[in-house]
Order: structure tokens, then sequence, then C-alpha cells
């Protein structure tokens, strides 16, 4: 099973600053198969990036995601209001070892 | 627009058999090109993905709860079904349904249910 741990557990920022939230997988992961995903509490989570780097129907462009291999990134650009969440990374491996998801970044405010 | 709505049970005796329908609105189980997952998210942690069918009925299991779990489809009604066995505590969770986005979000989860909580207790 591939592993995906994300970094750091929390973040600490103010609207109109730049998040970078992390994740990296135990063993190499088809960008194609990586995707991010937004929690605010009581929801269902929400999908923002597929591919790595392909955003979601509706997402906005403050959201974008980069990497390959086993290291990836989540960046929202200037953070507005809305923003502060829990963000976890997913990856699919195969039919053989399908989703594992991270264990998740806190954006809170500072 | 598809949406996912889970519903059973939110309360479940230990050892007995936690049982939750996803019924699938807006759109059909059976047109395929789509796996059927179910999620789950112990309190204040994170994403357990525990097993999917497609519409033929084939299915896969998280190897972590395989033993214990039974996925099925009813494409009649448009609805697919979770069942964990011999549950404990450690199953009290939020139990999502969710779809994996085909070819528009290749093996990303696209469309959610909202979530229903099932806590195991006697």
């Amino acid at each position: 099973e591939i592993v995906l741990t994300q970094s750091p557990g929390t973040l600490s920022l103010s609207p109109g600053e730049r998040a970078t939230l992390s994740c990296r997988a135990s063993q190499s992961v088809s960008s194609s198969y990586l995707a991010w995903y937004q929690q605010k509490p009581g929801q269902a989570p929400r999908l923002l990036i597929y591919g790595a780097s392909s955003r979601a129907t509706g997402i906005p462009d403050r959201f974008s995601g980069s990497g390959s291999g086993t290291d990836f990134t989540l960046t929202i650009s200037r953070l507005e209001p809305e923003d502060f969440a829990v963000y976890y990374c997913q990856q699919y491996g195969s039919s053989r070892s399908p989703w594992t998801f991270g264990q998740g970044t806190k954006v809170e405010i500072k | 627009q598809v949406q996912l709505q889970e519903s059973g049970p939110g309360l479940v005796k230990p050892s007995q058999t936690l049982s939750l329908t996803c019924t699938v609105s807006g759109g059909s189980i059976s047109s395929g090109g789509y796996y059927w997952s179910w999620i789950r998210q112990h309190p204040g942690k994170g994403l357990e993905w525990i097993g999917y069918i497609y519409y033929s009925g084939s299915t896969y299991y998280n190897p972590s709860l395989k033993s214990r779990v039974t996925i099925s489809v009813d494409t009649s009604k448009n609805q697919f079904s979770l069942k964990l066995s011999s549950v404990t505590a450690a199953d009290t969770a939020v139990y999502y349904c969710a779809r994996d986005g085909g070819y528009g979000y290749p093996h990303a989860f696209d469309i959610w249910g909202q979530g229903t909580m099932v806590t195991v207790s006697s």
C-alpha cells in the first residue's frame, strides 16, 4: 500500500497569504492519479485538483497543484476567508492497491 | 447533476452488521464508466477508502477490511450498499459514498454524499 504523508500538520496563515502544502508518497505515484480535496467542518470533501495539476470544475485559479513521482504540492496563491479548512491528498495506485489518502493538513487563521 | 445520499441506522451494536445504502439521483449507475465507493472518516481523523463496486457487480475491497466488507448494487433502484460485519467501536465513523470521476476525473472522487454518522455502541 502506498502511504501518503502530508506536511505540515497545521499551517497558520493570514488571509491574503500564500499557502504551500506538501504530500509525499512512500513510492512513486502516477501523476495522473494524484488528487487534492478540501474539507470544511461537517461537510464532505470537495475535489479541488486531479491529475496532480488540473483544477476540477468551478475551482478558483488561486488553487494550483504540482509535482511528480513522490513529491506533490498544493498551493493556494492568496488565501481567502473560505479557504481555511483541512486539505487531503489522495492517490490511486492500481487495481490491487487502490485509493489511499494523506492524513490531512489543516489551514487555520493566524 | 448527479447526487448521492447515504441512508441507514445511526447506531449499531457491537458484533452486529452495519448496513448502509447510497441512492444515486440525477444519473444512472447502469450507464457505466464509474466506480462507486464507500469511504469512512473516524471522528477527527482522516479518510479511509473501504471498497468499490462497478455497475456490473465487480468489487474490490480495502485489504484491511476485506474479511468483513460486502458491497452490492441494485441497478433497478439506482442504489449501492455497504455491509460491514462484526463491528466494534473502532468502526464508529462518518461513512460517505462517493463516485470515482471516470474519464472526466480519473480515479478522483468528484461526487460525494453528505455522509452519515454511524456509532457502534451497546
